[in-house]
C-alpha cells in the first residue's frame, strides 16, 4: 500500500539559509512519481517540483531541489536561500503509475516551515 | 483562463443533511481527485477518477459519494452517514490518463461546517 511519511511536523530556518524537509515513502510499484507542494495560510496548493522513479538525476526547480535516494525510499526537498515568503506548509505526495492503484495520489501529513528574519 | 473551480467557498450544513460540493475544470484533464484536509493535517484521498463514468475509492470514502458524468465535472456529495464532515475539501485534476508524471492542479477549496 502507498504510504508517505513526513517526520517533521514543524521546522524553523533563518532567512537566506538552506533547509531540508524530509519525506520517505513506501510502494511496491516500480514506476511512480514524487511531488512536493506548498500550501500557504491562504489554503491554495502550489506545485513545486517533481521526481520520477526512473529519473537518473535529482530534480531542480529554481531554489528547490529534490534529494532522491531510491534505495532508501526518500525524497527530501531542499530549499536554498530561504525567504520569508517560504513560510508555509509543505506536502510530499506520491502517485503510482502501474497496477491497481495507477493514478492514485497519496499525500503526507506535511511539514510547517517558518522562516525567521 | 484554464483552471479548476470549486464552489461554494464556504458551506454550512445541518446535521442529517446531504450536501454536494462542486468541482469543475477546463484543463482537459482526465484525472480528478477529492481530498479532505482537517486543521493542521495532511490531505486524505476520498475518491479519484481517471476517466468519465469511472471512479475509485480513496482511503476515506465512507460517507461520501461522487459521480463523473462529464470530463469537466466531479461533484462530491457528503452524506449524512459521514460522522464528522466538518473539514476543508480540495478538488484536484491532473493530466491525461497514463500521463501520471504531471502535477495536480488544485481548486481553492470548500470549507464545510456542520451546524
Amino acid at each position: 500500500a502507498q504510504k508517505i511519511t513526513q517526520t517533521q511536523p514543524g521546522m524553523f530556518v533563518q532567512e537566506k539559509e538552506a533547509v531540508t524537509l524530509d519525506c520517505t515513502y513506501d510502494t511496491s510499484d516500480p514506476s511512480y512519481g514524487l511531488f512536493w507542494y506548498k500550501q500557504p495560510s491562504s489554503g491554495e496548493m502550489i506545485f513545486l517540483i517533481y521526481q520520477g522513479s526512473y529519473d537518473q538525476q535529482n530534480a531542480t526547480e529554481g531554489r528547490y531541489s529534490l534529494n532522491f535516494q531510491k534505495a532508501r525510499k526518500s525524497a527530501n526537498l531542499v530549499i536554498s536561500a530561504s525567504q520569508l515568503g517560504d513560510s508555509a506548509m509543505y506536502f510530499c505526495a506520491m502517485r503510482e503509475f502501474e497496477g491497481t492503484n495507477a493514478g492514485k495520489s497519496t499525500f503526507g501529513d506535511g511539514t510547517t516551515l517558518t522562516v525567521k528574519p | 483562463d484554464g483552471g479548476i473551480t470549486q464552489s461554494p467557498k464556504y458551506l454550512f450544513r445541518k446535521e442529517g443533511q446531504n450536501v454536494t460540493l462542486s468541482c469543475e475544470q477546463n484543463l482537459n484533464h482526465d484525472a480528478m481527485y477529492w481530498y479532505r484536509q482537517d486543521p493542521g493535517q495532511g490531505l486524505r484521498l476520498i475518491y479519484y477518477s481517471q476517466i468519465v463514468n469511472d471512479f475509485q475509492k480513496g482511503d476515506i470514502a465512507e460517507g461520501y459519494s461522487v459521480s463523473r458524468e462529464k470530463k469537466e465535472s466531479f461533484p462530491l456529495t457528503v452524506t449524512s452517514a459521514q460522522k464528522n464532515p466538518t473539514a476543508f475539501y480540495l478538488c484536484a485534476s491532473s493530466g491525461r490518463t497514463g500521463m501520471w508524471n504531471t502535477e495536480a492542479f488544485f481548486g481553492q477549496g470548500t470549507r464545510l461546517t456542520v451546524v
